[in-house]
């Protein structure tokens, strides 16, 4: 079963505007990733964040977490026609060292 | 450092046949996760292998296995093909089980059952 949801399922911008892609969960969580898919091939690790923690920055990214309403949000400032791809968010199950990924957001950014 | 190697890039074969799928961890990686990803989806936990042990396991059923050898490489073994086992399959590496330090990914085998 999928536990993290994406949302929107996919977005379309004009380079140099902002990102924004949603992400929620449904049970508690120690860790929370999130990583980028180019063209259905390998996954890149973009960011970790912890349950205690709020916001991380790493770049052009920026990721909140809320665990109070199970929700992460993945930002990406000033895009570029480079971050077209599909963004997951990766939630792990405490106790266990299973990641569960959601459907992803495909983003599309338009020169 | 090199990252994760995964062998074949592509693969057909008939339903009904086994099939062995190769993973080459990154350099200090100890720890491989194997995930299966069907067309527009997320990708699925099968299996972790830590110091050549499983170490947790998807829902997917006994015909998938998998080793991991000395130097951390690893394989994932599928018997019976069935249509539905059509799909990508990614290896990931890690420092750690728990993923702390990020998974670093192959570029996946793409499996066709015809």
């Amino acid at each position: 079963s999928q536990q993290g949801e994406e949302d929107p399922q996919a977005l379309s911008i004009q380079e140099g505007e902002n990102a924004t892609m949603n992400c929620s969960y449904k049970t508690s969580i120690n860790n929370l990733q999130w990583y980028r898919q180019n063209s259905g091939r390998g996954l890149v690790h973009l960011i970790l964040i912890r349950s205690n923690e709020r916001e991380k920055h790493s770049g052009r990214l920026r990721v909140t977490l809320d665990t109070s309403k199970k929700s992460s949000s993945l930002l990406i400032t000033a895009s570029r026609a480079a971050d077209t791809a599909s963004y997951f968010c990766a939630t792990d199950f405490p106790g266990t060292y299973k990641y569960i990924f959601g459907t992803g957001t495909r983003l599309k950014v338009l020169a | 450092e090199t990252g994760v190697t995964q062998s074949p890039t592509h693969l057909i074969k008939t339903r009904g046949q086994q099939v062995t799928l190769r993973c080459s961890s990154q350099s200090g990686h100890n720890t491989v996760s194997w995930y299966q990803q069907a067309l527009g989806q997320g990708p699925q936990f099968i299996f972790q292998y830590y110091r050549e042990e499983e170490n947790g396991r998807g829902n997917f059923p006994p015909r998938f296995s998998g080793l991991q050898f000395p130097n951390y490489s690893s394989e994932l073994n599928v018997n019976a093909l069935e249509l539905d086992d059509s799909a990508l399959y990614l290896c990931a590496s890690s420092r750690t089980p728990d993923g702390y330090y990020g998974y670093t990914f192959g570029s996946g085998t793409r499996l066709t059952v015809v």
